[in-house]
């Protein structure tokens, strides 16, 4: 069956560490997978997207890696600061005969303390 | 623009009433999604469509009926509600189903008593 697991449903560092959030899938072949912030009691926020073919894509503080033979990618947050406490989500891309929906994982909940 | 709007934020209702669950955007978006979302297990798709007249079944689409009239909105119907619909649902949309960022709106919680 298809799944898709993000490492641990919570997760605590230090402020000024870095965050590493991994996603794992089985059976899926992804042409992307994107990165999503969630705050309590809101909806979704795109945060990054990396294509198949690309192994690493970088925003200010953040960077997300992607490895198809793996089936996995790590979602980084370097200097990590309270403010990045949230949930964080990956979504992949499901595609049928007439175009792609999105498929999450759980979502790891971030908190940075202080 | 205001983005995607949802309507109302929290709801609870006794087993086997009906409800509809409001969603709108103001960026000409083609394609919109309904999820719901319960711990430990992600998003999952309900319904989607990818223009007004046109919509199709996600993962999860029992109980639930949508309706897709305009580019603009794209209510969810609860036709008899059970407590397994307790659940906090989100509406989404993008430009159009190839494109790969989804716009969130805030969500609504429901409680089904």
């Amino acid at each position: 069956s298809q799944k898709i697991e993000q490492n641990s449903e919570a997760l605590n560092i230090q402020e000024g560490k870095t965050a590493t959030l991994t996603c794992n899938y089985t059976n899926y072949s992804p042409a992307y997978l994107q990165w999503y912030r969630q705050d309590p009691g809101r909806g979704p926020v795109f945060l990054l997207l990396i294509r198949e073919n690309e192994k690493e894509k970088r925003k200010e503080r953040l960077k997300v890696t992607f490895d198809t033979t793996l089936k996995q990618s790590l979602f980084h947050i370097t200097a990590s600061q309270p403010a990045d406490s949230a949930t964080y989500l990956c979504a992949l891309d499901e595609r049928d005969n007439y175009g792609q929906n999105f498929v999450f994982g759980p979502g790891t909940r971030l908190s940075v303390l202080p | 623009n205001a983005g995607v709007t949802q309507t109302p934020k929290f709801q609870v209702l006794k087993t086997g009433q009906s409800m509809t669950l409001q969603c709108a955007q103001d960026m000409n978006h083609e394609y919109m999604s309904w999820y719901r979302q319960d711990p430990g297990m992600g998003l999952r798709l309900i319904h989607y469509s990818v223009g007004a007249g046109i919509t199709d079944q996600g993962e999860v689409p029992n109980g639930y009926n949508v309706s897709r009239s305009t580019t603009e909105d794209f209510p969810l119907r609860l036709l008899s509600a059970a407590p397994s619909q307790t659940s906090v649902y989100f509406c989404a949309s993008s430009f159009d189903r190839g494109q790969e960022t989804q716009y969130f709106g805030p969500g609504t919680r429901l409680l089904v008593l």
